[in-house]
């Protein structure tokens, strides 16, 4: 089993809805807990940086943690085309400076 | 500010070759990450530097080498070729510092195929 599962899609929705992108974890260590969003024939680029359960706002971006589930989920309001990409979530490595990976979840918004 | 500059952008390489990568950071970050990137194992952490120091290392084989100059650029480097080492290699930077993690800021990668 890995330590980070991200279901890979593809996730195809409709211009203007609400996307829900999820995170299992099973290390209960983490306490960081990132999304990155990457472009086809681009490196990822950090979307949002949470720390410990609870929510994080950033525009159309919602990041949620819930620790006792091990759950972390990233919400995008009115979506848009520009939105598609794969998302990844990610988590620093206790003990040293690395991060684990999930696996992506492609997005596709259809106009 | 200069993000993070990666070259080669692609690289088409035999079995059994060598090859290095270049990795420049962004300005005052001193930490530098290295990942490979596959469809079936995703993103895979290689090794970190920091201060010319190899500070973290992953699980990858001896034939991948790192190593960071006085500036923070960072070369990579794999020896003896394989068809598997055919990746995405990406670079991040960070500012390092020690105590709280500090977010790394990727490049766009380089694309090598070994044949």
């Amino acid at each position: 089993q890995k330590e980070v599962e991200q279901d890979p899609g593809p996730l195809s929705v409709p211009e203007g809805a609400i996307v829900s992108l999820n995170c299992t974890y099973s290390n209960s260590a983490f306490q960081y807990f990132m999304w990155y969003r990457q472009y086809s024939r681009k490196g990822p680029e950090l979307l949002m940086y949470t720390y410990s359960s609870g929510n994080k706002e950033d525009g159309r971006f919602t990041a949620q943690v819930d620790k006792s589930s091990k759950y972390i989920s990233l919400f995008i309001r009115d979506s848009q085309p520009s939105d598609s990409a794969t998302y990844l979530c990610a988590m620093p490595q206790t003990g040293r400076r690395a991060l684990t990976f999930g696996s992506g979840t492609r997005l596709q918004v259809q106009p | 500010k200069a993000g993070v500059t990666q070259t080669p952008r692609y690289l088409i390489k035999t079995r059994g070759q060598q090859v290095t990568l270049s990795c420049s950071p962004i300005s005052g970050h001193r930490s530098v990450s290295w990942y490979q990137q596959t469809p079936g194992q995703g993103l895979q952490f290689l090794f970190e530097y920091f201060s010319e120091t190899q500070r973290n290392k992953g699980n990858f084989p001896g034939r991948f080498s790192g190593r960071q100059f006085s500036n923070s650029r960072s070369e990579m480097n794999v020896s003896t070729l394989e068809l598997g080492d055919s990746a995405l290699y990406l670079c991040a930077s960070s500012l390092g510092g020690r105590g709280v993690h500090s977010p790394l800021h990727f490049g766009n990668g380089t694309r090598l195929t070994v044949t």
